[in-house]
Formats: C-alpha cells, structure tokens, sequence
C-alpha cells in the first residue's frame, strides 16, 4: 500500500532564507515521486519529479529534493525563497505497477517580506 | 506546451440537476486522464483513472454511476455529475497525461468549481 506524509500542514519563512517542505512515503514497488505546487486560481505545476534516476533531483524555480530511500523521504529545498513562492505544496507517490497516485495532505508555504 | 483546459471554470446548479465538466489536452494527445475532487484546505482525492476508447476504472468509493466519465477521445474527457446534491459541492480538477506510465508527468487543468444549491 502507499502513502504520502507531508510532516508541516504550514511553513513561514523569510523572503530570502532557505525553504525546508518535508515528505515521507511508503510505497510497496519502487516508486515515482513528485512534487506539485498549486498557486490560487491556477492549475497545478509540476516543479520536479524523481523516477529512480539521480536521487538529487533539480526542479523549476531553484527547487531540488533529494530521494533518500533509508528514511523513506524525499524532502522539498530552496536555497533562498522569494514571495512569488508563497502557494501550497503537494508531495506525491506513484507507483510504477499501475495508475495508482496519492497526495500528500499539502503544506501551505508563506512568504514574509 | 501541455496544456489542459476544463471548462467551466465555475458552477451553480440546483439540487437535482446534472453538470457536466469537460477537460481538454490543447496540444497533446492524452492517452489517459484522471479526475480528482478537492475540498477546501484539503488535498486532492482521486476519483477515476479514464482511458480513451474504454470505461473509466472508480477509486473506491466513488460512485460510478453518479460521476459519469467519458473519453471519447485523445484530447476530451468529461465528467458529469448527476443528480447534483450540496455535497457534491466542490473542486474537480482533471489531469492528463501523454505516455503510458504512472511515471509520467501529470498536466492538470486550472479546475472547476462547483456549487450545488
């Protein structure tokens, strides 16, 4: 069975400073893992995704995460948020056996200048 | 490119009446599309997995015969729900995709909303 834990419901951080959103999964194949953000009024955008390639994945817009199979995470950075960032977040699981794709419950990231 | 339209962007209905939803891939061929509900502050909750040509598969618990899902081709699907009541109010978003891997990249559409009255 899978599952998508996102740890923080909401995150605040500083225009400028680093961003940490957190994702654990469990899944029974090798799975893929994705990343989505979802601006108000605006359709989801995938921002990266990991398919069992390099396990340090570089998304859009400065984002990476890193697939870390030992602690089942695969954790979203920033180096340096900017406001444009402020969305929510949903960290994803799919496996590769079939169709079978789960969202984590979302964290809203908040900007402050 | 991949972009997915869906219209309407938004709907009022009476209670009873039936809505259709329509989701569009403009410049690709979508061999599978999915439809999700999102409810406010929530994440989102798959509802169908729908390939063109052939019946939509049902998450459990999703009532086949209340959202009814229609692909009749590579580039629409459509999702009506029937007999509207006010809890199925709520966020419907459609997602597509070109290949025929769960790995591939899913392109959503900007949803729709509805509200049952």
């Amino acid at each position: 069975a899978q599952s998508v834990t996102q740890l923080d419901s909401h995150v605040s951080v500083s225009e400028g400073t680093p961003v940490l959103l957190r994702c654990n999964y469990s899944s029974s194949y090798s799975p893929s893992l994705f990343w989505y953000v979802q601006h108000p009024n605006k359709g989801l955008q995938l921002l990266l995704k990991y398919t069992s390639a390099a396990t340090l994945v570089k998304g859009i817009n400065g984002f990476e995460a890193e697939f870390k199979k030992s602690e089942t995470s695969f954790h979203l950075t920033k180096p340096s948020a900017h406001m444009s960032d402020a969305a929510e977040y949903f960290c994803v699981v799919s496996d590769t056996g079939g169709f079978k794709t789960i969202f984590g419950a979302g964290t809203r990231l908040f900007v402050k200048a | 490119g991949a972009v997915v339209s869906q219209h309407p962007s938004w709907v009022i209905c009476k209670s009873g009446t039936s809505v259709k939803i329509e989701c569009r891939s403009l410049d690709f061929q979508a061999t599978t599309m999915f439809w999700y509900r999102q409810f406010p502050k929530q994440s989102l909750m798959l509802m169908a997995t729908s390939n063109e040509g052939s019946k939509a598969t049902y998450e459990q618990g999703v009532e086949k015969d209340k959202f009814l899902i229609n692909h009749a081709s590579l580039t629409l699907s459509t999702l009506t729900v029937t007999s509207a009541h006010p809890e199925d109010s709520s966020f419907y978003i459609c997602s597509a995709i070109t290949g025929g891997s769960s790995t591939d990249t899913q392109y959503f559409g900007p949803g729709t909303r509805l509200t049952v009255l």
